[in-house]
């Protein structure tokens, strides 16, 4: 059974661009959340989307955003890049069938992005 | 609101070992609680969870009793080996909250032969 797969896994911006990071979750689960993981703040929580929709959403300014799509692949979006954006960015999904805390996520490698 | 705590690392230990990681948590209400593992390189996996008070989670020889009256969830075993060596991460997640997960710190645990 394939896990979850994050695209690209390395990626180099500057200052003022955006970013598009993908997930594919593993199959038949339709929860996938993503998570920003920095020397600093630590692991934070960004959003969770569940069959298309935003289910949850953490502290983080409107230039990030994401999507889910009809096969439950997801992508994050980050525009107007700050330096302080360079981060390990983390996509997990799971089954998610309701709005349960003992739901178990399963962890891409994550895409690791640096902003010069 | 919700947080982890846990202790700050590193932690060396020689092989055969007993590690204990302490970790605390605020939080309303009843939440589920876990251990997550990252190893270089990776992204994280599940170790361990636990989802109401005085559940035991256990897996590869890690054990963690969800302790309410202490709101501790510290993970423990009793004899490492160098390939225990990553980074831990306790962290807990509102029943509210679908899967949002609160994430502590990370204690990084280096074993030595």
């Amino acid at each position: 059974k394939a896990g979850v797969t994050q695209t690209p896994r390395y990626l180099i911006k500057t200052r003022g661009q955006q970013v598009t990071l993908s997930c594919s979750p593993i199959s038949g689960h339709r929860s996938v959340s993503w998570y920003q993981q920095t020397p600093g703040q630590g692991l934070q929580f960004l959003f969770e989307y569940f069959s298309e929709t935003q289910r949850n959403k953490g502290n983080f300014p409107g230039r990030f955003s994401g999507r889910q799509f009809s096969n439950s692949r997801s992508e994050m979006n980050v525009s107007t890049l700050e330096l302080g954006d360079s981060a390990l960015y983390l996509c997990a999904s799971s089954a998610g069938q309701a709005s349960s805390g003992a739901n178990v996520l399963t962890f891409g490698a994550g895409s690791r992005l640096t902003v010069l | 609101g919700n947080s982890v705590t846990q202790m700050e690392g590193p932690v060396t230990l020689s092989e055969e070992a007993f590690l204990t990681i302490n970790c605390t948590y605020t939080a309303t209400g009843y939440p589920s609680l876990f251990w997550y593992v990252q190893y270089p390189g990776e992204g994280l996996q599940l170790l361990l969870k636990a989802t109401k008070a005085d559940d035991k989670g256990s897996n590869k020889g890690f054990e963690a009793t969800y302790r309410k009256e202490t709101t501790s969830f510290h993970l423990e075993k009793g004899s490492v080996q160098v390939s225990d060596s990553a980074v831990y991460f306790c962290a807990l997640s509102a029943h509210q909250a679908g899967t949002a997960l609160i994430f502590g710190k990370g204690t990084t645990l280096s074993v030595s032969s």
